[in-house]
């Protein structure tokens, strides 16, 4: 399984952009980039995930790079809400299971 | 409403005892996990089930054991063998059918297991 790599924290002011790095360098060709998120002492939430394009939804986009060596997730206008550790995964093909780093804390600030 | 339940939210037990911790789920998923999660960690996988009356091991099943024999229940039992039982544990389903929301897995609130 790929291992992933991020940063401890980050802050973001309110209403702007949170950009958020993840990188996994030893991903195979068919194991998908996964993020979650947890807001404290709930379970985590799935936020989005994808193999090889950018992904949107309603949440986040996901942007991975060409070689697939790394991605960002991208929050397109922070509220305090989304004030949560963020985690980035790369999701074995053969068992379908996470593996969860310590992921990143992000702080959005009023 | 659909969802995962876990209950209680908090429990206390002595050293030494076994306990039991229950998972419920209504999405009609195939696919059960239990994760443990202790303070400022990700989660470790303890065990999963991708379909009734089996289950893996995850990486951390030392000290723990579980059960599938209904769809909805994946009850993990922490026994007097784990070492470090104090920990917020997780439990997640997946539906195992491509469905739009078939690589999403859905976390229930915890439960946060003190043992004294």
């Amino acid at each position: 399984d790929a291992k992933t790599t991020q940063p401890t924290s980050m802050d973001c002011a309110e209403g702007r952009a949170a950009n958020l790095p993840c990188n996994h360098s030893t991903i195979s060709g068919n194991e998908y980039v996964y993020w979650y998120r947890q807001i404290h002492s709930q379970g985590p939430q799935y936020i989005i995930h994808g193999l090889k394009n950018n992904e949107t939804n309603e949440m986040a986009s996901l942007i991975i790079t060409e070689d697939r060596k790394s991605s960002t997730l991208i929050l397109p206008h922070a509220t305090l809400r989304d004030t949560a550790v963020y985690y980035c995964i790369v999701r074995s093909g053969a068992t379908n299971k996470l593996i969860f780093g310590t992921g990143t804390l992000l702080a959005v600030q009023p | 409403d659909g969802g995962i339940t876990q209950s209680p939210k908090y429990l206390f037990r002595k050293e030494g005892q076994n306990v039991t911790l229950s998972c419920e789920q209504n999405l009609n998923h195939d696919a059960m996990y239990w994760y443990r999660q202790d303070p400022g960690q990700g989660l470790r996988l303890i065990y999963y089930s991708q379909i009734v009356n089996d289950f893996q091991k995850g990486d951390i099943a030392e000290g723990y054991s579980v059960s599938r024999e209904k769809k909805e229940s994946f009850p993990l039992t922490v026994t007097s063998a784990q070492k470090n039982p104090t920990a917020f544990y997780l439990c997640a389903s997946r539906p195992r059918h491509p469905t739009r929301s078939y690589n999403e897995q859905f976390f229930g609130p915890g439960t946060r297991l003190t043992v004294l």
